[in-house]
C-alpha cells in the first residue's frame, strides 16, 4: 500500500499569499524526503530535499519542515506566484527507489 | 549540464505489440530509475540500475524489463502491451555515488498510448 500521502488533492491560493502543502508518511525508518513539482507535460522537477537528521531546510522561497514524531512533512512556498501552479509530490526513499504520494495540485489565482 | 533525455517523447502502439524506451542520464550519473505515472496509480517505481546491475525492482509483471549499458544509458522494454500500460514513463538519474539518498532528477517522460 501507499506509504506516502498528501492531505489535500487540490489547493487554491491567491497570488502573493503563502502556500502550505502537507504530506504524511508511514515508514518511520525513512531517512530522506524530497519534494517535486510537476508542470503539465513535463517530468517532476526537484524542489528541495531533507534528511531525517534535520527538521527544517530552506531554499529560495521554499521551506520544508519535517516532524518525525508524527511522521509529517510540509512544503511552504512564500509569496506564491502564477508560475508555482503545478502538481506537487512528496517522496520518500525506499532502498534505491522513491515512494511518491498522490500529489497536490496547486492553483494560483490572481 | 544537459538534463535527463528520453526518446521517443510520444508513442502509439496496439495491444500485443512490444515497445522499447530509451533514457540518457545526466553526464556523470550512474544510477538510472524508471517510473510509471498514471492518473489512477500515480507515480510507481519500476526498476533501478547502477553500473549495469539491477538493484531494485518494483511490483510489475515480467513483461516489464530493463537494462543499462556501460555508458549508463538505459532502456526499458514492455512486451505484449495491454491497454492498461498506457502511461507516462519517466526516467530519473542520480549521482555517481550510487547511494539510496542521492537526489533523483527526472526526464520529460515518454507518453505511451496503447490502442
Amino acid at each position: 500500500g501507499e506509504s506516502v500521502g498528501l492531505h489535500l488533492p487540490t489547493l487554491s491560493v491567491q497570488e502573493g499569499d503563502n502556500s502550505i502543502i502537507n504530506c504524511a508518511y508511514s515508514n518511520s525508518a525513512s531517512d530522506y524526503f524530497i519534494w517535486y513539482k510537476q508542470e503539465s507535460g513535463k517530468g517532476p522537477q526537484f524542489i528541495i530535499d531533507i534528511r531525517s537528521n534535520m527538521d527544517k531546510r530552506q531554499g529560495q522561497r521554499v521551506t520544508v519542515l519535517l516532524n518525525k514524531t508524527v511522521k509529517h512533512l510540509s512544503l511552504q512556498i512564500a509569496a506564491t506566484q502564477p508560475g508555482d501552479s503545478a502538481v506537487y509530490f512528496c517522496a520518500e526513499n525506499a532502498g534505491y527507489a522513491l515512494n511518491f504520494g498522490k500529489g497536490t495540485s496547486l492553483l494560483v489565482t490572481p | 549540464k544537459a538534463g535527463v533525455t528520453q526518446t521517443p517523447r510520444y508513442l502509439i502502439k496496439t495491444r500485443g505489440q512490444q515497445v522499447t524506451l530509451s533514457c540518457s542520464p545526466i553526464s556523470g550519473h550512474r544510477s538510472v530509475s524508471w517510473y510509471q505515472q498514471t492518473p489512477g496509480q500515480g507515480l510507481q517505481f519500476l526498476f533501478e540500475y547502477f553500473s549495469e546491475t539491477q538493484r531494485n525492482k518494483g511490483n510489475f509483471p515480467g513483461r516489464f524489463s530493463g537494462r543499462q549499458f556501460s555508458n549508463s544509458r538505459s532502456e526499458m522494454n514492455v512486451s505484449t502491451l495491454e491497454l492498461g500500460d498506457s502511461a507516462l514513463y519517466l526516467c530519473a538519474s542520480s549521482f555517481m555515488s550510487g547511494g539510496s539518498t542521492d537526489t533523483q532528477y527526472f526526464g520529460p517522460g515518454t507518453r505511451l498510448t496503447v490502442l
